[in-house]
């Protein structure tokens, strides 16, 4: 079965610092791969998605993804973060054909102002 | 558009009560339903998920069931709730057929058994 794994459970940054979350998945074959985040008191909503061709994927509120197959990860940046973008982040994968996701830990991510 | 409901929003039960945790999306037919519990530092765990009417496919073998009366309804139930049925559980829908569309979630429904 296959597995997601997320490094760092929580995440503590300053306003403007950059942010790299590592995402790493455990199947060999072609995948789909999701960020999604959760902000305080909020639904669970997508960032971005990577499906196929350029590895470098954009989302909104200037999130990016890049997709690195050799390594089977697909770690979230930004190079400037904001103190709204203090929440939960969640990668996810699933498999071309399954209906199912499978979800990592997620990381907690408080941006101090 | 689309959209998605979860009811109650808060719910505390005693244990060895009964539950029922109800879904409803709107707007769209024929959705891939899912329920899926969120544990703090342990992400979203898939439960049950269904691809239509009656149909149940469940990940985790456990306490709840789940069932799909209708399209657009999905229920999560227990006959009994146990201490450890306690948390935050979350409702999503995506369209049919290719694997790349996007799971919408609901706005979950956090149990707490005592």
């Amino acid at each position: 079965a296959q597995s997601v794994s997320q490094h760092n459970h929580h995440v503590i940054l300053s306003e403007a610092a950059s942010l790299e979350l590592g995402c790493n998945y455990s199947y060999g074959g072609t995948v789909n791969l999701f960020w999604y985040v959760q902000y305080p008191g909020q639904h669970l909503q997508l960032l971005l998605k990577y499906f196929s061709g350029d590895p470098l994927v954009k989302g909104i509120k200037g999130f990016e993804a890049e997709f690195i197959k050799s390594k089977f990860s697909f770690n979230l940046r930004k190079p400037s973060v904001q103190w709204s973008d203090t929440a939960e982040y969640f990668c996810a994968v699933n498999r071309p054909g399954y209906s199912t996701l499978t979800f990592g830990k997620g990381t907690m991510l408080l941006v101090s102002p | 558009s689309q959209t998605i409901h979860q009811w109650p929003a808060t719910l505390v039960q005693p244990v060895g009560s009964p539950l029922s945790l109800e879904c409803t999306v709107e707007g769209t037919s024929n959705p891939n339903l899912y329920w899926y519990r969120q544990a703090a530092g342990r992400g979203l765990q898939l439960l049950f998920y269904s691809v239509g009417i009656g149909q149940i496919s469940s990940e985790v073998p456990q306490n709840l069931s789940a069932s799909r009366p209708q399209d657009r309804q999905f229920i999560l139930s227990s006959k009994k709730l146990l201490l450890s049925d306690s948390g935050f559980y979350l409702c999503a829908w995506r369209r049919t057929g290719n694997s790349r569309e996007t799971q919408y979630f609901g706005p979950g429904t956090r149990l707490l058994v005592l």
